[in-house]
């Protein structure tokens, strides 16, 4: 089985600092794992995704991750904060059969003040 | 690419009566959607997995006669709600699996489309 946890429900940072949204993730095998970002009453759109190879991913928007086994963490971050991140953002991790389906974290809704 | 459409945005219906919402992926072919539920502030549940030519594979606790599924195309996948109660008020999103190569793997991508709101008086 697979799962996913999100710290954090709510993160709040000013425009220009660091962004860091925390997950941790639970798998029975080698995940490969998803970051996607949500705007109010739309879709998700894939930020990142670490599948194998190179642990430190980089997204669109400035967005990285970076995946630590020992850890189990697939941590979000952005150096600088701008106004239009703020959103709800979703780990996920895939399913450990071939099935590709996603199994979604809590969600993080981040809030960027001036 | 990988633009995935769904209609109605929004759709309100009397309690009762059946609503059907499409997912479309609009520059490629897609033989695998999936539906998904989300409840405000809530994360997404996985409704269905929705394969082009097949029966349609719900999750544990998903009423498969209330919630229809047909992927009749490789570009199109419905889900039907029939019947509908207030309580099935929520925000549909599907989601279009982009595969590449011969061998599919759990590494392809989902593509999501905008989402769907649903209000049943």
């Amino acid at each position: 089985a697979q799962s996913v946890t999100q710290l954090g429900s709510h993160v709040s940072v000013s425009e220009g600092a660091l962004v860091l949204l925390r997950c941790n993730y639970s798998s029975s095998v080698p995940p490969y794992l998803f970051w996607y970002v949500q705007y109010p009453n739309q879709g998700l759109q894939l930020l990142l995704k670490y599948t194998t190879g190179a642990t430190l991913v980089k997204g669109i928007n400035g967005f990285e991750a970076e995946f630590k086994k020992s850890e189990t963490s697939f941590h979000l971050t952005k150096p600088s904060a701008h106004m239009s991140d703020a959103a709800e953002y979703f780990c996920a991790v895939s399913g450990s059969s071939n099935t590709g389906k996603l199994i979604f974290g809590q969600g993080t809704t981040l809030q960027v003040k001036p | 690419g990988a633009v995935v459409s769904q209609h109605p945005s929004w759709v309100i219906c009397k309690s009762g009566t059946s609503v059907k919402i499409e997912c479309r992926s609009l520059d490629f072919q897609a033989t695998t959607m999936f539906w998904y539920r989300q409840f405000p502030k809530q994360s997404l549940m996985l409704m269905a997995t929705s394969n082009e030519g097949s029966k349609a594979t719900y999750e544990q606790g998903v009423e498969k006669d209330k919630f229809l599924i047909n992927h009749a195309s490789l570009t199109l996948s419905t889900l039907t709600v029939t019947s509908a109660h207030p309580e099935d008020s929520s925000f549909y999103i599907c989601s279009a699996r982009v595969q590449g190569g011969v061998v599919t793997t759990s590494t392809d991508t989902q593509y999501f489309g905008p989402g769907t709101r649903l209000t049943v008086l």
